[in-house]
């Protein structure tokens, strides 16, 4: 049982649009705007995606945005390509305890 | 260009001791919280704990408190993850990390290891 939310899975067609989402509580994604998302090929270390809710790191595409609505956040792949197909993971700071991260279970996007 | 690298994969028994590490480069080491998060076959991220490499400051996720020992050589640019009595619920890839803070807030992961496979088996 993780302490933020996420679907199981999500599955989308080639260059369509996929939203990822992460539930948690007004005292982690509803009352601060540190939600990160991260991306992990099988076998290989996550890379982060998105930070501050909405920031892309340089380097990480454009395809990727982030956003923020009451205590859910989520994540949008546009334009899916083979090699999006991953698992995603979010994460939150919480303010029950600092220096302490929240993850999401992690979701697997089968490209179609 | 910031580099984490972890020590290999391990084969141990139950009730093995075990002591796995990471090194930073490419950065002030001592000067950046490092954590470690796990991630069992199959499963998702859990964040264990984290140490500031300075002073050795660390804290525990409740989860992980009294399972796990966290310490740091700075003089070496090392952080260790430790365990004195290995169970097979302890199989797992390991990670270390390093966070990105506004004050005390840890705001993302800007950096991993490559991770540290540790396997327990009798």
């Amino acid at each position: 049982q993780s302490d933020l939310t996420q679907p199981a899975s999500v599955s989308g067609s080639l260059g369509q649009s996929v939203t990822v989402s992460c539930t948690g509580t007004s005292s982690d994604i509803g009352g601060y705007k540190y939600v990160s998302w991260y991306q992990q090929h099988p076998g290989k270390a996550p890379k982060v995606l998105i930070y501050d809710v909405s920031y892309r790191p340089s380097g990480v595409s454009n395809r990727f945005s982030g956003s923020k609505s009451g205590n859910t956040a989520s994540l949008t792949i546009s334009a899916l390509q083979p090699e999006d197909e991953a698992d995603y993971y979010c994460s939150s700071f919480s303010i029950r305890s600092s220096l302490l991260v929240l993850f999401g279970g992690g979701t697997r996007l089968t490209v179609l | 260009e910031v580099q984490l690298v972890q020590s290999g994969p391990e084969v141990k028994e139950p009730g093995e001791s075990l002591k796995i590490s990471c090194q930073g480069s490419g950065y002030t080491f001592a000067k950046f919280w490092i954590a470690w998060v796990r991630q069992m076959p199959g499963k998702g991220l859990e964040w264990m704990g984290i140490i500031y490499p300075d002073d050795s400051d660390t804290r525990y996720s409740p989860s992980f408190q009294g399972q796990v020992t966290i310490s740091a050589d700075k003089s070496i640019s090392t952080v260790y993850l430790q365990w004195s009595s290995l169970k097979a619920s302890d199989t797992a890839y390991y990670y270390c990390v390093r966070p990105t803070l506004n004050g005390n807030s840890i705001r993302y992961i800007d950096s991993w290891g490559q991770g540290s496979l540790v396997s327990v088996s009798s």
